[in-house]
């Protein structure tokens, strides 16, 4: 069973650009969530999908960034323009509503903005 | 304000020899907790949780302790082998806001198992 994979697994891009990430869950699982770790810190919530519905997005840091989920597959996060303090690894999960609050993650995107 | 705290951001041990990783919260709410293990250019990686009815949960090598009026837990590893060599990350979750179920982090313990 493949797990989740994530898209691009590296990206450098210039500042005020737009940058796209895509997450593939694990076939079935209904919830999705996107974190994000910055350089030796805590890896920090971002927002959570059930199926399409954004669930809580209570992470997202402001209105550059906008994740979207339809029909309740793969997801992507947005970034848009980029800014420097956005470089970091941005990490996606996914669970099983079944499975408690254990979920899975990808093996994340890594993001440079300079 | 983190509600998760590993105040050890390193770790080392010798092969064969017991690791024991703490993780400290703050939030009562949370009544979920699991360990993530994360190598280099990877995602973490789920190891093992313990719910909060629990004090203890074992797997293998691997053994978890809860401590809810210390609101601490701990990560015993034994024996540690070298390709234990990992960061380890403590994470809770728990009905609290919205009801979603979100896992707060810890900043990571860097455990080193010297051959």
């Amino acid at each position: 069973e493949a797990g989740v994979t994530q898209f691009p697994s590296h990206s450098v891009i210039e500042k005020g650009q737009t940058v796209t990430l895509r997450c593939d869950p694990i076939s079935g699982h209904d919830n999705l969530y996107w974190y994000r770790r910055v350089m030796g810190k805590e890896i920090k919530f971002l927002l959570h999908f059930v199926k399409e519905s954004k669930q809580d997005e209570s992470g997202m840091p402001n209105n550059r960034f906008l994740a979207e989920r339809t029909g309740g597959t793969y997801s992507t996060l947005k970034v848009q323009p980029a800014e420097l303090e956005d470089s970091g690894v941005y990490f996606c999960a996914s669970g099983s509503t079944g499975s408690g609050n254990t979920i899975y993650f990808g093996e994340g995107s890594w993001l440079t903005v300079v | 304000d983190q509600q998760v705290k590993q105040n050890s951001p390193s770790l080392s041990v010798q092969e064969g020899r017991i690791s024991i990783l703490n993780c400290d919260y703050t939030n009562s709410m949370f009544d979920y907790f699991l360990w993530y293990k994360k190598y280099p250019a990877e995602g973490p990686t789920f190891l093992i949780s313990i719910s909060s009815i629990k004090d203890k949960n074992e797997d293998g090598r691997f053994t978890v302790f809860l401590n809810k009026s210390a609101k601490h837990l701990s990560l015993h590893i034994v024996p540690s082998q070298p390709g234990d060599s990992a960061v380890y990350f403590c994470a809770a979750s728990g009905r609290i806001q919205t009801g979603a179920n979100n896992l707060f982090f810890g900043t990571g313990t860097r455990l080193t198992v010297i051959p």
